[in-house]
């Protein structure tokens, strides 16, 4: 049973195009988070939701809209999307603040 | 959040320890110390934390110097699969204190 999962595994598209990259987690974790990985390997943290409540908001365009429909799933929505935004992105979940983060697969985003 | 120092990469025998060192000599006293690493392609997977005791689990060890400035994770028999980026992480309380990695040390667990 796949404890925090994402989908798609890689996504493909043009620059200026809107995607959508979906995680849900099966954990009951009350906190869920976004971090960006790029070319680099430099792991960064987009966003942080706290059963439904955005509680960190790192500086991110706004082109990046995170979306809690419930405590289980966070999706991160990106419109017009641009070259720099190729990166991997994971989604992580946990517990409590102080627990530790339980990482998705990653979405292979790459934009042409 | 306090920052950490790693060396780049370390290699050790399979089936020997593996002892990763972190420096972390500005974290304070409310700060807890966290180890993920990354296999290549995978996400992070956490490791273990803590505070100022020494911990273990049944992935590995963290040893914690008394005055909080540097610790030291331990895998006590490393196998190839054990091959990753171990990030250090010193990380606040509260539930927005934020896990910020690192470049990480890359760990190569050799036949």
């Amino acid at each position: 049973d796949t404890a925090v999962s994402q989908t798609p595994k890689y996504l493909v598209t043009q620059m200026g195009n809107d995607k959508s990259i979906k995680c849900e987690q099966n954990l009951g974790h009350d906190t869920m988070y976004w971090y960006k990985q790029d070319s680099k390997k430099f792991l960064k943290i987009m966003f942080s939701y706290n059963n439904k409540e955005l509680i960190i908001n790192e500086t991110v365009p706004n082109r990046f809209s995170p979306k809690s429909p419930d405590k289980a799933h966070l999706n991160l929505h990106i419109n017009s999307l641009e070259l720099g935004d190729s990166a991997v992105y994971f989604c992580a979940s946990s517990q409590e603040w102080d627990r530790g983060l339980f990482f998705g697969p990653g979405t292979r985003l790459t934009v042409l | 959040d306090a920052k950490t120092t790693q060396p780049p990469s370390m290699d050790c025998a399979e089936g020997r320890a593996a002892n990763l060192p972190c420096n972390h000599s500005t974290i304070s006293g409310n700060e807890y110390v966290y180890w993920y690493r990354q296999i290549h392609s995978q996400g992070p997977q956490y490791i273990i934390h803590g505070l100022k005791n020494n911990e273990t689990n049944e992935m590995a060890s963290l040893i914690i110097t008394e005055d909080r400035k540097s610790s030291t994770l331990i895998l006590p028999h490393a196998t190839l699969r054990d091959t990753a980026v171990y990030y250090c992480i010193v990380r606040g309380t509260g539930a927005n204190s934020k896990l910020t990695f690192g470049k990480g040390i890359t760990l190569s667990v050799r036949p």
